[in-house]
């Protein structure tokens, strides 16, 4: 079985900080793992990916993640924070089989302060 | 590329009728189609799997007589929430994929579904 863990569910930040948003998995076999954001009554948008390549995945809007196996952990980074990230954001985990089935975590709620 | 579709994006219907919620795929052929109900503040939470020309699989809790999904084209799902009620009131997100094979997943915008 999979699941996920997202440590923290409201993170505020300034604009201009460090955004950090954590994400611990559980799966038996090597995982695809996700990062998505949803702003308010939208549906998901995929921010970046992991799928057994380059361990350091780099996505859109300056955001990155790092697969850590060791940690099994796949935290959300962006170096500097803007008033625009403020949204809910989920990390995903998928068990790479025929059924393609996303299990999500409780997501995180990210404040950015001006 | 790979436009998911939903409709109504937001529709508000007396207990006891029937709501259809339809998913398209508008650029790409969907294999398959997912369907999540979504409580406010809370996560996504996935109610079924459906794959084109078959059944759709329910996750264990899902009603399937209640939660209708049908999946009669590559580009088409729908889900119908029957005899509504108060409590079906939700955030409903379909998602679908079969890009070349891949298994990732394109969302649709959601449709806001509020029962009286």
């Amino acid at each position: 079985a999979q699941s996920v863990t997202q440590l923290g569910s409201h993170v505020s930040v300034s604009e201009g900080a460090l955004v950090l948003l954590r994400c611990n998995y559980s799966s038996s076999v090597p995982p695809y793992l996700f990062w998505y954001v949803q702003y308010p009554n939208q549906g998901l948008q995929l921010l970046l990916k992991y799928t057994s390549a380059a361990t350091l995945v780099k996505g859109i809007n300056g955001f990155e993640a790092e697969f850590k196996k060791s940690e099994t952990s796949f935290h959300l980074t962006k170096p500097s924070a803007h008033m625009s990230d403020a949204a809910e954001y989920f990390c995903a985990v998928s068990d790479r089989g025929n059924t393609g089935k996303l299990i999500f975590g409780q997501g995180t709620t990210l404040q950015v302060k001006p | 590329g790979a436009v998911v579709s939903q409709h109504p994006s937001w529709v508000i219907c007396k207990s006891g009728t029937s709501v259809k919620i339809e998913c398209r795929s508008l650029d790409f052929q969907a294999t398959t189609m997912f369907w999540y109900r979504q409580f406010p503040k809370q996560s996504l939470m996935l109610m079924a799997t459906s794959n084109e020309g078959s059944k759709a699989t329910y996750e264990q809790g899902v009603e399937k007589d209640k939660f209708l999904i049908n999946h009669a084209s590559l580009t088409l799902s729908t889900l119908t929430v029957t005899s509504a009620h108060p409590e079906d009131s939700s955030f409903y997100i379909c998602s679908a994929s079969g890009i070349r094979g891949s298994y990732e997943q394109y969302f649709g915008p959601g449709t806001r579904l509020t029962v009286t």
